[in-house]
C-alpha cells in the first residue's frame, strides 16, 4: 500500500515567486493535514481537510497560504508570494475517520526561499 | 489547552548507553499518545503510539513507552542507543475539536550520540 506522497520533495525559489505543493494522501483517508517546520522550531498544524472541506484552518501563517483538495483526494498548498521565512519543511499526513486512526506523514516538501 | 512537553531540547548520550525522552502532556482523561523520529534530511516516522490497554508499549528499532496517567507522562526509552539513533524525536497526542481530530507536536528533543 502506497503511503503519503509529496512533490515536490525539495525546491528552491526565490523571494516573491509561487510554489505549490502536492500531497497525495493514503487511499481512503478522509483526513488530510498540512503541517510546517520551519528553521528546526516545532512542527506546527497548518489546516485540516476532511474529504474536500477544511474543518480547520487556523494555523495558515497569513493570506499568501492558499490550501485546495478538490475532489476530497490530493491536496495542493499554494505559496505566493513566498517570503524568506516560508523556508522549511512542509508535511502532509493522512487518516481515517475516527479519533482512534493514526495520522500517517509523508515525507515532506522541503522548500528554501531565496 | 491540551499540549505536548518536552523537556529538554537536547540530549546526549554514548553509544550503547540507556536512552530515556521524556514527554508531559496535559488535559485530556485519555490520551492518544505517538512518538515520531525525524532524521537529519528525512520525514517523520512512526515509533509507537499508546491508545488504550497495556501501559507499557513497543515499537520499532527497539523503542518502548511507558504512559503513566498518574505523572501525566509518555517517556521514550531504548535500553541501548546505536549511533544511528542520533535524530530529533517528537511526542505528540492528537486532541479533539468541533472539526474532528488534529495531532499537536512537543518542541521536539534532538538526541546526540558520542562514540
Amino acid at each position: 500500500e502506497a503511503g503519503v506522497t509529496q512533490f515536490p520533495s525539495h525546491s528552491v525559489i526565490e523571494k516573491g515567486q509561487t510554489v505549490t505543493l502536492r500531497c497525495d494522501p493514503i487511499s481512503g483517508h478522509d483526513n488530510l493535514y498540512w503541517y510546517r517546520r520551519v528553521m528546526g522550531k516545532e512542527i506546527k498544524f497548518l489546516l485540516h481537510f476532511v474529504k474536500e472541506s477544511k474543518q480547520d484552518e487556523s494555523g495558515m501563517p497569513n493570506n499568501r497560504f492558499l490550501a485546495e483538495r478538490t475532489g476530497g483526494t490530493y491536496s495542493t498548498l499554494k505559496v505566493q508570494p513566498a517570503e524568506l521565512e516560508d523556508s522549511g519543511v512542509y508535511f502532509c499526513a493522512s487518516s481515517f475517520q475516527g479519533r482512534g486512526n493514526t495520522i500517517y506523514f509523508g515525507e515532506g516538501s522541503w522548500l528554501t526561499v531565496v | 489547552a491540551q499540549s505536548v512537553t518536552q523537556p529538554d531540547i537536547h540530549i546526549t548520550v554514548s553509544e550503547g548507553a540507556s536512552l530515556e525522552l521524556r514527554c508531559n502532556y496535559s488535559y485530556g482523561a485519555t490520551p492518544y499518545l505517538f512518538w515520531y523520529v525525524q532524521s537529519p534530511g528525512q520525514g517523520l516516522q512512526l515509533l509507537l503510539k499508546y491508545f488504550s490497554g497495556d501501559t507499557l508499549v513497543q515499537g520499532i528499532k527497539g523503542f518502548e513507552a511507558e504512559f503513566k496517567r498518574s505523572q501525566s507522562s509518555f517517556n521514550l526509552r531504548k535500553p541501548s542507543v546505536h549511533w544511528s539513533d542520533a535524530a530529533e524525536y517528537f511526542c505528540a497526542r492528537t486532541v479533539p475539536y468541533t472539526g474532528g481530530f488534529k495531532t499537536i507536536f512537543g518542541a521536539g528533543t534532538r538526541l546526540f550520540v558520542k562514540a
